[in-house]
């Protein structure tokens, strides 16, 4: 019972370089959304998704690109990373329903030099 | 404007000793819904609670206790006896404005707790 599986937990990069955060939930959820957690600040949405095939932007979607082709999947790109992308970087996915508590992925910790 | 505070940044207590974690929320939805998630020092979060707007009654789940006051709003968390093992950062959500449709949650910056044996 995986629930929500991130890939990969840890991650080193230079300014500049591009990598893709992978998220897989095996509920078949819906809704899928990416927050990044940096420290004092709580979590904050980067962007989200309603359903296979779409994608928003949330509150701070700047440098980060998404894309949903699977319903069971939500991948997260940094075209060009910077330092102020280092971060902590977690996804979830929910029901269709309000009410329903998001669930959580153990995070991926993303550092750029 | 959605907001949620938790004005404590860090508490510390010594085991046994009860504490309560505040939790203030701004929406300009009538229907809402309040959340509760852990963060253990290993760093998953961990949900603890949802809370509808439109059931005030106080919940309680072993050592930890919930109170919802619509009036103030606010969604406090109580540990009763605390323990080593409740250290941990807590984080009060707040679900998205309905006419949103994004179903998702705005967070407070969250509580971190040390309980001192």
């Amino acid at each position: 019972n995986a629930g929500v599986t991130q890939t990969p937990k840890f991650r080193v990069l230079k300014t500049g370089q591009s990598m893709t955060l992978l998220c897989a939930q095996d509920m078949n959820h819906e809704y899928m959304y990416w927050y990044r957690q940096d420290p004092g600040m709580g979590l904050r949405l980067i962007h989200y998704s309603v359903g296979e095939g779409t994608t928003a932007k949330g509150e701070v979607p700047d440098g980060y690109n998404v894309s949903r082709l699977k319903k069971q999947n939500f991948l997260l790109g940094l075209e060009s990373a910077a330092p102020s992308q280092t971060s902590v970087y977690f996804c979830a996915s929910s029901q269709d329903s309000r009410n329903q508590p998001q669930h959580f992925g153990d995070g991926t910790r993303l550092s750029i030099l | 404007a959605q907001k949620v505070t938790q004005a404590q940044t860090e508490i510390s207590v010594v085991e046994k000793e009860d504490v309560t974690l505040d939790c203030v929320y701004e929406t300009r939805d009538t229907t809402y819904y309040l959340f509760w998630y852990k963060q253990p020092p290993s760093g998953e979060l961990v949900f603890l609670i949802r809370r509808n707007s439109f059931d005030e009654q106080n919940e309680i789940s072993g050592r930890y206790s919930w109170n919802f006051q619509k009036s103030t709003s606010s969604f406090n968390f109580t540990i009763t006896a605390s323990q080593v093992v409740d250290s941990a950062v807590y984080f009060c959500a707040l679900s998205d404005p309905m006419d949103t449709g994004r179903r998702a949650l705005t967070f407070g910056s969250g509580t971190r707790l040390q309980v001192q044996p």
